[in-house]
């Protein structure tokens, strides 16, 4: 059973830019979340997906970014004309729909420099 | 609204000593409480939880947790330090009210000196 793969694993866009992450949950799980870190920092909460469903975006900016969890395929965290403070590590996790006692798995991460 | 604190930036301790990282939290209901490890350049990896029952969580690595529920806590702990547990630490809460949010520590970065 693989485990939540991302990718790609190190991304590089120029100011403006528009930056694709994916993620591609562990089988049979159904929840999708996203974390940023920062350099020296923690994790930040950003969007908690179920199939075709946002259910939490309390954590992403109000502006250029957006994240779906299609029917099929991976789920996409997508930032639009991105900026120099957008770099950071993305975290894709995913768990089961067994309940909220089930840890989440974390992928690799994609980190994204912003020139 | 769920929170985690983790007071300490950072914890030094010798090789074979005892090992505490330190984590309280606040949550509206009853708490699911996890542990995470971070190598360098990697993700997270999943140590240990508390969802219900004996209050001593033992985990992977000789890791052991200790919920205590009136000082609203979850230390991470391990007997005996290795080298090779310096890492970066984040413990995570989520609640019982129905949701699957995450919310996770500022993290603790433990080194263990030789």
């Amino acid at each position: 059973n693989a485990g939540v793969m991302q990718n790609p694993r190190h991304l590089v866009r120029r100011r403006g830019q528009e930056a694709r992450l994916r993620c591609s949950p562990m089988k049979g799980h159904s929840h999708v979340y996203w974390y940023r870190q920062l350099p020296e920092e923690g994790l930040k909460f950003m969007v908690y997906l179920q199939k075709e469903n946002i259910i939490d975006e309390s954590g992403m900016p109000k502006e250029r970014f957006s994240a779906e969890f299609p029917k099929e395929g991976p789920s996409i965290l997508r930032i639009q004309q991105v900026v120099r403070g957008d770099s950071a590590a993305y975290f894709c996790a995913s768990s089961p729909p067994t309940g909220p006692m089930a840890e989440a798995f974390f992928g690799q991460g994609t980190r994204l420099t912003v020139v | 609204a769920q929170s985690v604190a983790q007071p300490e930036d950072q914890v030094n301790v010798a090789e074979g000593n005892p090992l505490t990282v330190k984590c309280t939290y606040s949550v509206s209901g009853n708490p699911y409480l996890f542990w995470y490890v971070q190598y360098p350049n990697r993700g997270l990896q999943f140590l240990l939880k508390y969802i219900t029952g004996d209050n001593l969580v033992k985990g992977s690595y000789g890791f052991e947790a200790e919920f205590n529920k009136s000082q609203t806590s979850f230390h991470l702990k391990k007997p005996s330090a290795l080298v090779s547990d310096s890492a970066l630490y984040f413990c995570a809460v989520r609640d019982d009210t129905g949701g699957f949010k995450t919310i996770f520590g500022a993290g603790t970065r433990l080194f263990v000196k030789a």
